[in-house]
């Protein structure tokens, strides 16, 4: 069965600072997505990272992926308020398009 | 605006009951997967539907059983509640490549 484990669980930080979201997953995937979530709604996804060495940015957020490695990070640049909510990193189970999804990272940004 | 509609948006049931939640899926996209979050948990994929037909399941049982209709609109049908169905049930439609959009969810609390 495939594994995605994320860590921290949980973070909180203090705003303008830098931190990385890792995810590691236990089989072949050449793909992992990034999905955001606030609380009591939905997830909104934020990256589709599509291959070895894919790196996407998107404001105060960065993600790559690691084929080799089976991991992705997700960095936080400079922290801000609106950041705080949950991540979640996301594993293809291969030939399929059934997700699994890691445990979450329940992100908060202190002022 | 995500494309994909659920409805309702809350529902409280009674253990033994049945229910059905829906979903209308984006345009154009025809696979459509439905995913159980627990509170504090990743979401859990149930099953997927492609052409209205099953093209997946998870480790459900099968009192959960689904449709999808040649609009590509869905149903997640619960059959005989239980107290651990109490979680978020999200709808995600897709196209090949592009991970999914996600409904805004269905709270079920089952008493």
């Amino acid at each position: 069965e495939l594994k995605v484990e994320q860590n921290p669980l949980f973070l909180s930080m203090q705003e303008g600072k830098n931190y990385t979201i890792y995810c590691n997953y236990s089989t072949t995937s050449d793909r992992l997505y990034w999905y955001r979530q606030d609380p009591g709604k939905s997830l909104e996804s934020l990256f589709v990272l599509l291959s070895n060495g894919a790196v996407k940015q998107e404001g105060r957020l960065m993600a790559s992926l690691d084929t080799k490695a089976r991991l992705s990070t997700l960095h936080i640049t400079a922290a801000v308020h609106d950041l705080s909510a949950t991540y979640f990193c996301a594993v293809p189970l291969p030939l399929r398009n059934q997700f699994y999804f890691g445990t979450g990272t329940s992100l908060t940004v202190i002022p | 605006e995500t494309g994909v509609t659920q409805s309702p948006t809350h529902l409280i049931k009674t253990r033994g009951q049945q229910v059905t939640l829906r979903c209308s899926s984006q345009s154009g996209h025809n696979t459509v997967s439905w995913y159980q979050q627990a509170l504090g948990q990743g979401p859990q994929f149930i099953f997927q539907y492609y052409r209205e037909e099953e093209n997946g399941r998870g480790n459900f049982p099968p009192r959960f059983s689904g449709l999808q209709f040649p609009n590509y609109s869905s149903e997640l049908n619960v059959n005989a509640l239980e107290l651990d169905d109490s979680a978020l049930y999200l709808c995600a439609s897709s196209l090949p490549r592009y991970g999914y959009t996600f409904g805004s969810g269905t709270r079920l609390t089952v008493v």
